[in-house]
């Protein structure tokens, strides 16, 4: 069974980088057909996606955060882990952030999906 | 518009068929997948392909698609549905992933 779950620090503070890791065990992000993605939702409010890697390095973001956003794959560590930097972070940033498989036809995030996700982080933004 | 629009609430006494809608434009070109989020929990995708039943889905998990809008329907509606529920698709451009806002379903 495939599990996912994310690492990081349990603060950050306005204006400094949000920094995220996500450990895949049972198995390798170097796989056709599958991207990697990081999804987020703030306390009490609905999902929102902010981008997915392919394991050849093709990225994806979302357009309203792509100037901040962040997604690679950790090979210098392993072939199980990728990572979100997320840049001047304010209090609009505080959420639970999800990393996740998400399953889609390289060079195409057409008619993708997600169908593993870790438990979630809550990374408060806080002076 | 590459939103998509979903009803906050939907209400339903148990035994009941609840329906949830999800509109958008995109709707008519791609593919829609929905997931059910339990308080402090993952989403779990329910529906994908716009009809298709994941492994291990009950049977009263059934979806729909019709032009512009797509809708999950629970037959027999049990307590443990109570739940937040998400349709998720693909823009019209297709090079971001789209989620619905939402829609708290409670079992009366």
């Amino acid at each position: 069974q495939l599990r996912l779950q994310e690492s990081g620090p349990g603060l950050v503070r306005p204006s400094e980088t949000l920094s995220l890791n996500c450990v895949v065990s049972s198995g390798t992000i170097i796989r056709s057909n599958y991207y990697w993605g990081w999804i987020r939702q703030p306390p009490g409010k609905g999902l929102e996606w902010l981008g997915s890697v392919y394991f050849r390095g093709d990225t994806y973001y979302n357009p309203s955060l792509k100037s901040r956003v962040t997604i690679s794959l950790d090979t210098s560590k392993s072939e199980t882990q990728f990572s979100l930097r997320l840049t001047s972070v304010t209090a609009a940033d505080t959420a639970v952030y999800f990393c996740a498989r998400h399953r889609g036809d390289p060079g195409t995030i057409v008619d993708s999906f997600f169908d593993y996700w870790g438990q979630g982080t809550l990374v408060p933004v806080s002076s | 518009s590459d939103e998509l629009t979903q009803p906050p609430s939907v209400s339903v006494s148990p035994g009941q068929t609840a329906r949830i809608t999800c509109s958008g434009d995109a709707l008519s070109k791609h593919y829609s997948y929905w997931y059910q989020q339990k308080p402090g929990q993952a989403p779990l995708m329910v529906i994908h392909i716009d009809t298709e039943r994941p492994s291990g889905i009950p049977e009263r998990f059934s979806g729909s698609s019709s032009g512009t809008t797509v809708t999950l329907t629970i037959s027999g509606v049990q307590a443990e549905d109570e739940a937040d529920y998400y349709c998720q698709s693909t823009d019209n451009s297709g090079t971001s992933v789209v989620f619905g806002g939402g829609t708290r379903l409670t079992v009366l």
